[in-house]
């Protein structure tokens, strides 16, 4: 019955590789981000989809990409890691866009480590 | 530039007393303003959003105040917990491109 779920939780992998985070949630929400939180605790969104339409795409690397199949999935793919990629992911989602009112409900997160 | 500013960077508190977590931001056109406390290992969760028009909202022992005019924000905790130890982070929300802008919180440590 979790409202936003991801996989994996834990994630450790060498420099260069690609690898996937997925996230899904069962709120029917129609919005939905993600954010990254580095070593010093600070959340910054990276992307938002509304109803599978790019909403916001904040300042990252093109070697980060989201992929949304349907609006209850937002999955994060990213390639060529790098040692600074080394974060903790949080997905999110609310019925409205990032400028409403209305609750962003947080995934557990994904402790991305790259060696 | 859209800032959100939040004090103290952390604060040690007795259980059972109050406190007092400050958010100061320059963030326009605003929108709205969350409080989000973050446990540990998990994902932020979120106590309070207010609108311009509102002045205070409470959430249990959680009261956030906000001041639209001098741009100021505050979680008041009464009768604080252990379980209460936790980041507690300010976003400010307004109708830009980039909508969200967080504060880098103020850690809390509530200690019996």
């Amino acid at each position: 019955d979790t409202a936003v779920s991801q996989t994996p939780k834990y994630l450790v992998t060498q420099m260069g590789n690609d690898k996937s985070i997925k996230c899904e949630q069962n709120l029917g929400h129609d919005t939905m981000y993600w954010y990254k939180q580095d070593s010093k605790k600070f959340l910054k969104i990276m992307f938002s989809y509304n109803n599978k339409e790019l909403i916001i795409n904040e300042t990252v690397p093109n070697r980060f990409s989201p992929k949304s199949p349907d609006k209850a999935h937002l999955n994060l793919h990213i390639n060529s890691l790098e040692l600074g990629d080394s974060a903790v992911y949080f997905c999110a989602s609310s019925f409205l866009r990032a400028s409403g009112t209305d609750t962003q409900y947080f995934g557990p997160g994904t402790r991305l480590t790259v060696l | 530039k859209n800032q959100v500013e939040q004090s103290p960077q952390s604060l040690i508190i007795l259980e059972g007393k109050n406190c007092t977590l400050q958010c100061n931001y320059t963030v326009s056109p605003f929108s709205n303003l969350r409080w989000y406390k973050q446990d540990t290992g998990r994902g932020p969760v979120s106590l309070t959003i207010m609108t311009f028009s509102e002045n205070t909202k409470s959430n249990g022992r959680y009261t956030a105040t906000l001041d639209a005019d001098t741009k100021q924000s505050s979680l008041h905790i009464t009768a604080s917990q252990l379980s209460d130890s936790a980041s507690y982070i300010c976003v400010v929300v307004h109708s830009g491109n980039t909508p969200l802008v967080f504060g880098k919180g103020t850690r809390l440590s509530v200690i019996a």
